[in-house]
This record gives structure tokens, sequence and C-alpha cells, in this order.
């Protein structure tokens, strides 16, 4: 199975701040992989797909980007909605595997 | 607007079964492959597996394989998971999830918990 290794797995930020998760594949996933965001009422949001797509909806403060084996997820400017916690997702191959999750929380 | 919600979750015992089900609408049901995904607070979101849009195929996670089979009823658009000879492991919450570049759209979960 491909392993997701997800960093940090806290992000203590600030309103207004630059923030950026990373996950690292185990192996090549071909820009196969999504950023979901979940809050804490459990409800799932997929922010981005195919690395950097932004799903229909989504604020452009939010960006992905990666290759290979490399991805992150780039919040430009927090704003209070945005405080959850952040998950990826590789899709290139059966089982998907998901990263180990990041909380980003209010500093 | 996608809607999809989950029922059929509860308490059961460890051996016996339980049957998930995923009210889809507001899209075409019978276009898309459909998954079904589970959170712990131990091991986190885990795919549990996919069914393919016309329900020709499925795919499961090795620790399910046997004992989960994934269906769909496109005339009903509704998504289910069988959960035969279920064990503690399994407690997690179910979310089923419409499956696009891998799933998008999830539902709120369910709530199956295996305990004596």
């Amino acid at each position: 199975d491909i392993q997701l290794t997800q960093s940090p797995s806290t992000l203590p930020a600030s309103l207004g701040e630059r923030v950026t998760i990373s996950c690292r594949a185990s192996q090549s996933i071909s820009n196969r992989l999504t950023w979901y965001q979940q809050k804490p009422d459990g409800t799932v949001k997929r922010l981005i797909y195919s690395t950097s797509t932004l799903e229909s909806g989504v604020p452009s403060r939010f960006s992905g980007s990666g290759s290979g084996t490399d991805y992150s997820l780039s919040i430009s400017s927090l704003e209070s909605e945005d405080f959850a916690m952040y998950y990826c997702l590789q899709y290139v191959t059966y089982p998907h595997t998901f990263g180990a999750g990041t909380k980003l929380e209010l500093k | 607007e996608v809607l999809l919600v989950e029922s059929g979750g509860g308490l059961v015992q460890p051996g016996r079964s339980l049957k998930l089900s995923c009210a889809a609408s507001g899209f075409t049901f019978s276009d898309f492959n459909m998954a079904w995904v589970r959170q712990t607070p131990k091991k986190g979101l885990e795919w549990v597996g996919t069914i393919s849009f016309d329900g020709g195929s499925t795919f499961y996670r090795d620790s399910v394989k046997g004992r989960f089979t994934i269906s769909r009823d496109n005339t009903k658009t509704t998504l289910y998971l069988q959960m035969d000879s279920l064990r503690s492991e399994d407690t997690a919450t179910y979310y089923c999830a419409r499956q696009y570049y891998g799933p998008g759209w999830w539902g709120q979960g369910v709530m199956v918990t295996v305990s004596s």
C-alpha cells in the first residue's frame, strides 16, 4: 500500500497568516492527490483534487501543488473558518490511502 | 445540490451483521462510481471500498474483503454496505462518497459500534 506522510500533525497559526501543509507519498502518485477539510462536527469537504484543481466554491486562498511524491496545500491568508483538520488522499491505486491529518489551530 | 444521507448504523455485537444505506440525490447517481470511507480516532480515515457506476466492479481494502459487500440500486439511487462477521475494530463512523478523481462529495456519516 502507498503510505502518505502528512506534516505537521499540528499547526498553530494566526488569522491572516499563510500556512502550508505537506504530504509525502512512499512512491510516485502521478498527481493523483486530493485535499480535504474536516470540521469538528465531522463534515468532510474536498478542497482540491488532481494536486491543484480547486473544487467548485472553494475560496481561492486555498491552493495545491506538487509532483511525484511531494505535495502541499497552502492557505494564503487564514480566516476563522479555516481552523479545522486537513487530510490528503492518494487515488492513483487501490487501496486509496489517507494521510494522518493536520490540525490547524488558532495560535 | 448533491446530497448523500447515510443510515442504518448502531450498536451490534461482534460476529453479527449490519447493513448501511446511502441515499443519493442531486446528481445522476448511475453516472458515478461510489465509495465507502470510515474513520476511527485510532486509525484515522480509511478507504473501505468502491463500486463502479454500474455495479459491475467492486474493490475493497484487505481487512474487509470477504466480510463486507458494497452494492447499489441505481433505480433507487441508493448505495449499500453489507457488513458481516463484524469485529470490534470495525467500530467507526462510516461515510459514503461520490467518486470523481477520488472520493469527492461526502455524506454526513453514520456511527457503527461493534461491542458486546
